[in-house]
């Protein structure tokens, strides 16, 4: 059964503490992707792995850390110097499709997400 | 920011009216892709529409991308209490890495 999980739904942190978000992919995909959604909002990209052993930054990676050690993982650390850590974080996958004139393109399949709150 | 605009940002309609969402962007893009959220849920993906391509068709949905205005419609015909969720165009930049500007959404309630 293959597919994107991410564990565990629901996250409670107090203050100052780190607390660490999973993300397993069994689809063979390269790339890898960290999002947050707050109430209302459109998704923010937090960090991406394009491959293994490689991640570059999002548009909001203060306060987060991520580490790709294996194809299949991808886990998002969501540390104390995030001040706002309250919101829905969503984990996606994707491959490279290839057209018959070069042309390529990639889509994305997400796991059901991981609601994170601030006791 | 590259981030589109959906407009409207909620709609209701009766189940078996079509339904239309538009989405806005600001820089040349490669391809435009739609997303359905259900509440509390992940994301799934329903259609790609390339910057080369005019419209696209899958199943009760039909896709348009006009280029010179920087903007797509999504439109899903006949639709039903179970399309109410939330849609999300995302845009993949001309140049760069191929990751994702999602939009703010538009919020469908379908009311049997």
């Amino acid at each position: 059964d293959g597919g994107i999980t991410q564990s565990p739904k629901y996250l409670f942190r107090k203050e100052g503490q780190n607390v660490t978000l999973s993300c397993e992919q069994n689809l063979n995909h390269d790339a890898m992707y960290w999002y947050r959604q707050d109430p209302g909002q459109g998704l923010r990209l937090i960090y991406y792995s394009q491959i293994v052993n490689d991640f570059q930054k999002g548009d909001i990676a203060e306060g987060y850390s991520v580490s790709r050690e294996k194809k299949e993982s991808f886990p998002l650390t969501v540390t104390s110097a995030q001040k706002n850590p309250t919101a829905f974080y969503l984990c996606a996958s994707s491959m490279t499709a290839f057209g018959v004139a070069g042309e390529s393109w990639e889509t994305q399949y997400f796991g059901p997400g991981t609601r994170l709150l601030v006791l | 920011s590259q981030q589109g605009e959906e407009d409207p940002q909620a709609l209701s309609i009766q189940e078996g009216e079509n339904a239309t969402m538009n989405c806005s962007y600001k820089t040349s893009i490669n391809n435009l892709q739609w997303y359905r959220q259900n509440s509390g849920r992940g994301l799934v993906h329903l259609i790609l529409i390339r910057s080369n391509e005019r419209e696209k068709h899958s199943g009760r949905l039909r896709v348009t991308l006009d280029t010179s205005k920087k903007s797509s419609s999504l439109l899903i015909t006949a639709s039903r209490a179970a399309d109410t969720a939330s849609y999300f165009c995302a845009t993949v930049l001309q140049t760069g890495a191929n990751n994702l500007f999602f939009g703010t959404g538009t919020r469908l309630t379908v009311i049997p």
